[in-house]
């Protein structure tokens, strides 16, 4: 499975845009993007995927580049419930968590 | 409400003292998996089923036993708990499809154990 590589921490105004960059240059053609969030200590919990296409849901905004060794994660109008460890995963048969970004949303 | 139920959340027990984390999900889902999360090193695998009767390691299965006798359950069972079993526990499930496993995976809302 590839690796991907995120900023340790990010910080963002309350109803700004929080754009969340992830690194996947050793992407392979069937692996999928995938992110998940952590608040606090709770379970990680499902926000979006993507293979070649922009992707979007009610609560974000996938865009991968067009050679798909890089994504960003776009919450368009972040709230302070927003802030956790966000985690960009690509993979096949399963998933492996790495450091993530800890986003953090200012008042 | 579709759902992944840990129980306990909270257990702090002493080395040796066999132990059981029950998970439970209400989605009839074939895929289970556990996993522990530690302090800068992330969420790592501990098992996963495929389905009733399926198991399979995960990459830290060392400790750890589970089973799946129902679709339902899939109990993290710790014979002779130990300090660096000290952790934050979490279960999960998804469908399959196809035979791979679906995108997402539902998370329980985590077991912390301390082993002293």
């Amino acid at each position: 499975d590839a690796k991907t590589t995120q900023p340790p921490s990010m910080d963002c105004a309350e109803g700004r845009a929080a754009n969340l960059p992830c690194n996947h240059s050793t992407i392979s053609g069937n692996e999928y993007v995938y992110w998940y969030r952590q608040i606090h200590s709770q379970g990680p919990q499902y926000i979006i995927h993507g293979l070649k296409n922009n992707e979007t849901n009610e609560m974000a905004s996938l865009i991968i580049t067009e050679d798909r060794k890089s994504s960003t994660l776009i919450l368009p109008h972040a709230t302070l419930r927003d802030t956790a460890v966000y985690y960009c995963i690509v993979r096949v048969r399963k998933l492996v968590f790495g450091q993530g970004t800890r986003l953090t949303i200012n008042p | 409400e579709a759902q992944v139920t840990q129980n306990p959340r909270y257990l702090i027990t002493v080395t040796g003292k066999k132990l059981t984390v029950t998970c439970s999900q209400n989605m009839n889902h074939e895929y289970m998996s556990w996993y522990r999360q530690d302090p800068g090193l992330g969420l790592r695998q501990i098992y996963y089923s495929m389905n009733v009767e399926v198991t399979d390691k995960g990459d830290v299965p060392e400790g750890y036993k589970v089973s799946r006798k129902e679709k339902r359950n899939f109990p993290l069972i710790l014979e002779s708990p130990s300090p660096n079993q000290t952790s934050l526990y979490f279960c999960a499930s998804s469908r399959r499809d196809r035979g791979l496993i679906t995108d997402t995976q539902y998370f329980g809302p985590g077991t912390r154990l301390t082993v002293l």
